[in-house]
């Protein structure tokens, strides 16, 4: 099993542009998510996915959007890159009721804006 | 205003000797508490959690300690090893919360030096 995979791993951007970010778990998850992190600020959540078709937001959703079409993928959407959204992307997958609410996270994504 | 605080971002410590890393909390609904381990270029991985009907949880070199009255806890590490040297993020839930979602604090880097 890859477990939670992230594509792509590394991107940057001119101020302006968009991109989709992907992420992709195998583990049959419900519940997906989307964070950033940027320095000292730990991991905020940017919105989160309870199962397929559904999404809703975190602690910092503007400036973002994201689909959940499909159970396994979860897409993290920029229509118009700023500076202040350079930093590292996170996706994690979990399942209601894991023990501790335990997330199980993919290698990251960085994005350096311009 | 972060819910959850982890007030030393780094910590140096030798090897085989104890590390200790702390967590403050202000919201009283959390329930649920987990550190997670990150290396470098590397996604967190789950490292222990504990419930907040106990005080301690035990697993292996890795003890975690919660002081609900305080709303703090702490990552016990014991010995400490090189391959210990990470960031160290403490995260939490409430119970039932909407989709297992996490409050994540700032890290703490910690060193161990051989």
């Amino acid at each position: 099993n890859a477990g939670v995979t992230q594509t792509p791993k590394f991107r940057v951007l001119k101020t302006g542009q968009s991109m989709t970010l992907l992420c992709a778990q195998d583990m049959n998850h419900e519940y997906m998510y989307w964070y950033r992190q940027d320095p000292g600020m730990g991991l905020r959540l940017i919105h989160y996915s309870v199962g397929e078709g559904t999404t809703a937001k975190g602690e910092v959703p503007d400036g973002y959007n994201v689909s959940r079409l499909k159970k396994q993928n979860f897409l993290l959407g920029l229509e118009s890159a700023a500076p202040s959204q350079t930093s590292v992307y996170f996706c994690a997958s979990s399942w209601p009721g894991l023990s501790g609410n335990e997330q199980f996270f993919g290698p990251g994504t960085r994005l350096t804006v311009l | 205003d972060q819910q959850v605080k982890q007030n030393s971002p780094s910590l140096s410590v030798q090897e085989g000797r104890i590390s200790i890393l702390n967590c403050d909390y202000t919201n009283s609904m959390f329930d649920y508490f987990l550190w997670y381990k990150k290396y470098p270029a590397e996604g967190p991985t789950f490292l222990i959690s504990i419930s907040s009907i106990k005080d301690k949880n035990e697993d292996g070199r890795f003890t975690v300690f919660l002081n609900k009255s305080a709303k703090h806890l702490s990552l016990h590490i014991v010995p400490s090893q090189p391959g210990d040297s990470a960031v160290y993020f403490c995260a939490a839930s409430g119970f039932k919360a909407a989709g297992n979602k996490l409050t994540f604090g700032g890290g703490t880097r910690v060193l161990v030096k051989p």
